[in-house]
């Protein structure tokens, strides 16, 4: 079955320091790939997304390559706010329920000023 | 204009007792999810009604009923409520088609006792 596996937080950064958030997948055929964020006390949003292999999604300073080779899609910020301080979730979409998402188990992010 | 609205947002109860949460969206969308989000942040889905019609119904224990009265709304009723239900339950809407985006409510946290 599908499955997506991101880094354990907390994450503790300090302001303007680089974020990088590990994600692999393993799932059949061509997903698509997601980074959602959850800000305290509310629901998810969508960061960004790729639909296919080699796409970069970019949102907000934050990208993510879609790598096949590698199964991976991390997410990365090169100089965070305090204001991304969340809890960040991989996840993908595969085919005819594309829009059953499936995640990760969410890792949390503090940056301190 | 809240897009994805849940109520309540907070529901503390006892064991055994019977409670439903509700969800509207007015987005226009056809495709809404309930999600279970645990105390670990680990999100799963539970159930997807598209235009009314359940299409997505996860190994949930059946003391969990979705009804969709029309395309805007799906509430969640749960029936004899168990301490393990205890968790954050966020309602989700989406267009059809499978592009993966998601658009969440802010959650409605149930705590059983």
């Amino acid at each position: 079955g599908n499955s997506v596996t991101q880094m354990e937080g907390p994450v503790t950064l300090s302001e303007e320091a680089f974020l990088t958030i590990n994600c692999t997948y393993t799932a059949t055929g061509y997903p698509s790939l997601f980074w959602y964020v959850q800000y305290p006390g509310e629901g998810l949003q969508l960061l960004l997304k790729a639909t296919k292999a080699d796409d970069k999604g970019s949102n907000k300073g934050f990208e993510a390559t879609y790598r096949k080779e590698t199964t991976s899609f991390h997410l990365e910020k090169g100089s965070v706010q305090v204001s991304d301080s969340a809890v960040y979730f991989c996840a993908l979409a595969r085919g005819a329920a594309g829009n059953k998402l499936t995640f990760g188990g969410g890792t949390r992010v503090l940056v301190k000023p | 204009d809240t897009a994805v609205s849940q109520t309540p947002k907070y529901l503390v109860t006892q064991m055994g007792n019977d409670k439903s949460i509700k969800c509207e969206q007015n987005l226009g969308h056809d495709t809404m999810y309930w999600y279970k989000q645990d105390s670990k942040k680990f999100l799963k889905i539970m159930f997807s009604y598209n235009n009314k019609e359940l299409i997505i119904n996860e190994t949930v224990p059946n003391r969990f009923s979705p009804k969709s009265p029309d395309k805007a709304h799906l509430n969640l009723h749960i029936n004899s409520l168990e301490l393990g239900d205890s968790a954050v339950y966020f309602c989700a809407s989406s267009l059809p088609g499978g592009d993966g985006e998601l658009f969440f409510g802010e959650g409605s946290r149930l705590t059983v006792l």
